[in-house]
Order: C-alpha cells, then sequence, then structure tokens
C-alpha cells in the first residue's frame, strides 16, 4: 500500500530558512499536500502540487518536488514563531479522494 | 461562513460502552472521512463517504462504523469503546473528484478508561 514517511523533529532559529523532507512510495500519487496543524487545532491546507510540476511558489513557501526519487520538500523562508506546528506531508492518486498522511514533523522556531 | 463542526469535542468514556462522535458540515460537499490521530502514526482513514448512502472502510476501520443518511452528516460510532481507541478524530469533508481540497474539522479528543 501507499506509504509516506517524514522525520519527526526539527528545530530552527527565528529568521532561517526550515526544509520540512517527505518520501513517498506511490509511484502514481497524482497530487503531493502539506498541512499545518497548531495544538489542538484541525489541519489547515498550506500547499499543494500536482505530480507534472517540479516546483511551487507561494509567498514564504516553495514546494519541491523530485518524481523520480518520490521525493517532496517544503521550504519556509524566514521563519516566524507563529510557523511552530507539526507540518503534514499527504498525497493522493487519480479516482482516489482519502489521502494518505506522513506521520508529521514538528517544527520548533527558537527565538 | 461554510464550515465543518465536530461534537463532542472531549469526551471521555469507559471501556465497553457506545460512543458516537458527530460530523456536520455545511459546504453540501459530497465526500466525508473519519481520521483518528495517533503520535508517531500521523493521520489514519477509518472510515469514509462518496455520498448520501454510501460508505467504506478505511485501513483502521475494526471496531467502527459510519452511515450517511444526508449530505451534511457523517457519525463515527465505536460499538464497544476500547482503551487502544483513545485518540484525536477528525472529520474531513471534499467536493468531486480526487485533488480537491479537503477540509478538516477542529477534532474531537476521545479518552477510554
Amino acid at each position: 500500500g501507499e506509504d509516506v514517511e517524514q522525520s519527526l523533529f526539527l528545530s530552527v532559529r527565528e529568521g532561517d530558512s526550515s526544509v520540512i523532507n517527505c518520501t513517498y512510495t506511490d509511484s502514481s500519487s497524482t497530487y503531493l499536500y502539506w498541512y499545518k496543524q497548531e495544538p489542538g487545532a484541525g489541519l489547515q491546507l498550506l500547499t499543494y502540487i500536482f505530480s507534472n510540476m517540479d516546483m511551487k511558489q507561494d509567498q514564504r513557501l516553495t514546494v519541491l518536488l523530485n518524481k523520480k526519487d518520490k521525493h517532496l520538500s517544503l521550504r519556509i523562508a524566514d521563519t516566524q514563531t507563529g510557523d511552530s506546528a507539526i507540518y503534514f506531508c499527504a498525497e493522493s492518486t487519480m479516482g482516489r479522494r482519502a489521502l494518505t498522511f506522513g506521520s508529521g514533523t514538528r517544527l520548533q522556531v527558537q527565538p | 461562513d461554510a464550515e465543518i463542526t465536530q461534537s463532542p469535542r472531549h469526551k471521555i468514556t469507559e471501556t465497553g460502552r457506545q460512543v458516537t462522535l458527530a460530523c456536520h458540515q455545511t459546504w453540501n460537499h459530497n465526500n466525508m472521512f473519519w481520521y483518528r490521530q495517533d503520535l508517531g502514526h500521523g493521520l489514519r482513514l477509518i472510515h469514509y463517504s462518496y455520498g448520501v448512502q454510501d460508505t467504506n472502510k478505511g485501513e483502521v476501520s475494526d471496531g467502527y462504523s459510519v452511515s450517511r443518511s444526508n449530505t451534511e452528516d457523517l457519525p463515527l460510532t465505536l460499538e464497544s469503546a476500547a482503551s487502544s481507541q483513545t485518540s484525536v478524530y477528525f472529520c474531513a469533508s471534499s467536493e468531486g473528484a480526487s485533488g480537491n481540497t479537503i477540509y478538516f474539522g477542529e477534532g474531537s479528543w476521545l479518552t477510554v478508561v
């Protein structure tokens, strides 16, 4: 079945860039997502990328997709304390409406 | 504004009791999902529905059931609660086919003692 993996923890200093990585196994993955979860809250969609793209930029967020290596990354420029949260990578394929999630990466931003 | 709401937000129950978690969305989305979130596992799919009277099992469906009698609601029932079902439960919804944004509720914290 599908599998999505992420590292569990990342700590950065305020103002630095953060890079959160994700790998997936399903070569037919069509849609790849990044969700953010703040403490005690639900998941908020940050950005997404289609498998026919290799990069997407949205303000401070840059998503890079290496389809050959099945590797997805999320770069947050000028990381702020408000970016401290758990970030989930997720994927789905054409015809499957549910998402498969990674275990989440906890980002800690130190002042 | 359209939204997705879950209730109760927090519940403590005893082993063996039946528990129902409610999920209500006002977007008129045809797709609805229930996930559970556990440390180290991320979110795992319990059940999902693509429309009224349609329900399907996800990867961790044992001990859970759902019903879809209308577009807006997908209640999740734990037939006989077990301590292994202590978790945070998230309901979600989306419109149409694959690739459309999935919106999440705020979560229901369930403790089984």
